[in-house]
């Protein structure tokens, strides 16, 4: 498996201000996600961050508003732009390991804007 | 465009029952399916993957299988503890990345 660390663990942020995620691996590995879940719903993912290249966005999602950073294999950022209330939500960082697909989560970061 | 549902939302069970939670997807063409388990305001644990070729995959009293054919899943936990009380999401990877489909979960309490 793979540990997975995310900083901040919660945060309160103000209207049209933006907060950055930070999503550390005790591993090197290739692959990085970056997922959102909104209250009482399920995991959706937000894009797909590989190192040394722009990441790839799911539909619905753009860089402009969630901007991503790979710096380097056991690291990623995902920046929450412009908040307003409707992006309260749980982010979380996952990876994939190599071969059996297999995906791991870290804790999640809960963001809640007034 | 996968879709992945789970249903029922929520159950409850009393303690030492054995259960069987259901999962069902829309894309047989999947490359592998993963189940997880997440603790209210945590992330996620990952419980059991079984990839497309395989039938079934068992961890301790979980066990979880896998028809491609009919587009379901099943998690069966045996001898239910309430340490088991969390919500189980099914998740089915599809596409050359194996990207993730969630379903809603189910959350599941146990009763002493």
């Amino acid at each position: 498996s793979a540990v997975i660390s995310q900083k901040p663990s919660r945060d309160i942020c103000q209207r049209g201000t933006s907060l950055t995620i930070q999503c550390q691996v005790d591993s090197q590995v290739t692959m990085m996600f970056w997922y959102r879940q909104q209250p009482g719903q399920s995991l959706t993912l937000i894009a797909t961050a590989n190192q040394g290249s722009e990441a790839t966005y799911e539909s619905g999602f753009v860089i402009d508003k969630f901007p991503i950073s790979r710096p380097n294999l056991t690291f990623s950022t995902l920046t929450v732009s412009n908040m307003s209330p409707e992006d309260s939500s749980i982010y979380l960082c996952s990876v994939r390991r190599e071969g059996s697909g297999e995906q791991y989560f870290g804790p999640g970061t809960r963001l809640t804007v007034t | 465009k996968q879709e992945v549902t789970q249903i029922p939302a929520a159950l409850s069970v009393p303690e030492g029952e054995n259960l069987v939670l259901n999962c069902s997807f829309t894309d047989s063409a999947i490359y592998n399916l993963q189940w997880f388990r997440q603790d209210p305001g945590k992330g996620l644990t990952s419980l059991l993957l079984i990839q497309s070729s395989q039938r079934e995959q068992t961890s301790g009293r979980l066990n979880a299988s896998l028809d491609k054919s009919s587009g379901r899943s099943t998690l069966y936990i045996a001898a239910s503890q309430p340490g088991d009380s969390a919500t189980y999401l099914c998740a089915v990877g599809t596409g050359a990345n194996s990207k993730l489909t969630f379903g809603k979960g189910i959350t599941l309490s146990v009763r002493p």
